[in-house]
């Protein structure tokens, strides 16, 4: 069973940084790009992130880049976000996805079950 | 950046009903190599993660009930839940994964009178 479990949320104050991490266990972790996808309380879904199979390739929206760092430890099975320089407009759940596609653009076949981010003073 | 339009916004039926939820792309998610849309459907039901229906615009994922139907191509897209049950109360949305970022629309709330 395909399972991916998110950490590290919490509150912060803006202009901080929070570390979140993904542990996938179910399928071969090293074989599938995956993603960070937020939604804002009571607002839809945002795709912020997504990292290749290897790691060799990132992509960010435009409103994180320079800010927050996807990365990935295969031997551990598990997915990073770094988050920098955090803004209230970052404050969301973050999900954690898997790519079904190997490309730079996908859908994205199991979510986590989210890891809440305030961003507040 | 691609933009997904949704309609309607919200919807209210009984159990037993039919129901249409419209998306639409400000540019075709039909690749001409392939011949495929790119574009998904996902269901979030409230206080949960969302879930993957639908994908290349009419491809169930495994073990989503055959009552859930998507259909359409290019820019106009269309998902159909047949004899809607209690248990689809839930938000549903459309995504592009044809460039990216990839994009959602702002999705559609299914109520049950």
């Amino acid at each position: 069973e395909v399972q991916l479990v998110e950490s590290g949320g919490g509150l912060v104050q803006p202009g901080r940084s929070m570390k979140l991490s993904c542990a996938a266990s179910g399928f071969t972790f090293s074989n599938y790009g995956m993603a960070w996808v937020r939604q804002a309380p009571t607002k839809g879904l945002e795709w912020v992130a997504t990292i290749s199979y290897d790691g060799s390739s990132t992509y960010y929206r435009d409103s994180v880049k320079g800010r927050f760092t996807i990365s990935r430890d295969n031997a551990k099975s598990t997915l990073y976000l770094q988050m920098n320089s955090l803004r209230s407009e970052d404050t969301a759940t973050y999900y954690c996805t898997r790519g079904r596609l190997g490309y730079y653009s996908s859908y994205f076949d199991y979510w986590g079950q989210g890891v809440m981010v305030t961003v507040s003073s | 950046d691609i933009v997904m339009t949704q309609s309607p916004s919200s919807l209210a039926v009984s159990a037993g009903e039919t129901v249409t939820i419209n998306c639409k792309s400000s540019q075709s998610l039909l690749y001409s190599g392939n011949q495929k849309n790119y574009l998904a459907w996902y269901q979030q039901k409230p206080g949960q993660s969302p879930k993957l229906l639908i994908y290349w615009a009419s491809t169930r994922q495994s073990g989503v009930p055959d009552r859930f139907i998507g259909s359409g191509s290019g820019t106009d897209f269309t998902l159909t839940i047949s004899s809607v049950q209690a248990e689809d109360l839930a938000i549903y949305y459309c995504q592009q994964y044809y460039d990216t970022p990839p994009t959602f629309g702002a999705g559609t709330k299914l109520e049950l009178k």
